[in-house]
């Protein structure tokens, strides 16, 4: 059972914006940096944001993140039907002494 | 290009041992900590364990703490996940995953899987 909470799924139109949240607890988002992934099922997970809002090279500056206590957010803008995915926050805990994967979020491009 | 290559999966019965292995081309291998990460049939990603790039030192998650051993070749650029006494719960598509090189658990490459199924 995740300690990073997820809304399991979103859905917006093309072209659009739309924002996953990840809430957590002082000690993983608190007090340590966040990072996301896109997961095609089947295909290896992909690094989008690390530090809670670097993009790695390579990645598409529709994806920005953002942090502000004990929550984080990932936005997409321009939303593509490539998009569509599943998306999970990670960070550090210091209780579980390990890092911790969100519950994920499934993206639908309408 | 970075790539990580998953192998060593299959079918095997509650209490069995099975040895995965992630073979890593297109980077210095030696210099990266490098982890194992699970997902189980319609649930999320999991960390599994880690190694780290210099020294070879190991960290686990409390699930499989005592049950499975992590190591690395680095003369053959592979790295190792032994499993023993597999339970059920253990069954999952289980990626190698490589540290973005700042030892602070970033994944910034990822395999595409090896399928571990525990069941009589």
């Amino acid at each position: 059972q995740s300690v990073l909470t997820q809304p399991p799924s979103v859905s917006e139109a093309p072209r659009q914006r739309v924002t996953i949240s990840c809430s957590g607890s002082i000690s993983n988002i608190g007090s340590n940096a966040v990072n996301w992934y896109q997961h095609l099922p089947g295909k290896a997970p992909k690094l989008l944001i690390y530090y809670d809002d670097l993009l790695p090279s390579g990645v598409s500056d529709r994806f920005s993140g953002s942090k502000s206590g004990t929550s984080a957010s990932l936005a997409i803008s321009g939303l593509q039907s490539d998009d569509e995915a599943d998306y999970y926050c990670a960070a550090w805990d210091h209780t579980l002494n390990g890092p911790v994967f969100g519950t994920g979020t499934k993206v639908t491009v309408l | 290009e970075v790539q990580l290559l998953e192998s060593g999966g299959g079918l095997i019965q509650p209490g069995g041992s099975l040895t995965l292995s992630c073979a890593a081309t297109g980077f210095n291998f030696s210099t990266y900590a490098m982890s194992w990460v699970r997902q189980a049939p319609g649930k999320g990603l999991e960390w599994v364990s880690t190694i780290s790039g210099s020294d070879d030192r190991t960290y686990y998650g409390d699930s499989v703490k005592g049950r499975f051993t992590i190591s690395r070749g680095n003369s053959k650029n592979t790295l190792y996940l032994q499993m023993n006494t597999l339970r059920a719960e253990d069954t999952a598509l289980y990626y190698c995953a490589k540290d973005k090189g700042y030892g602070d658990y970033v994944f910034d490459y990822w395999g595409q899987g090896t399928l571990v199924t525990v069941s009589s």
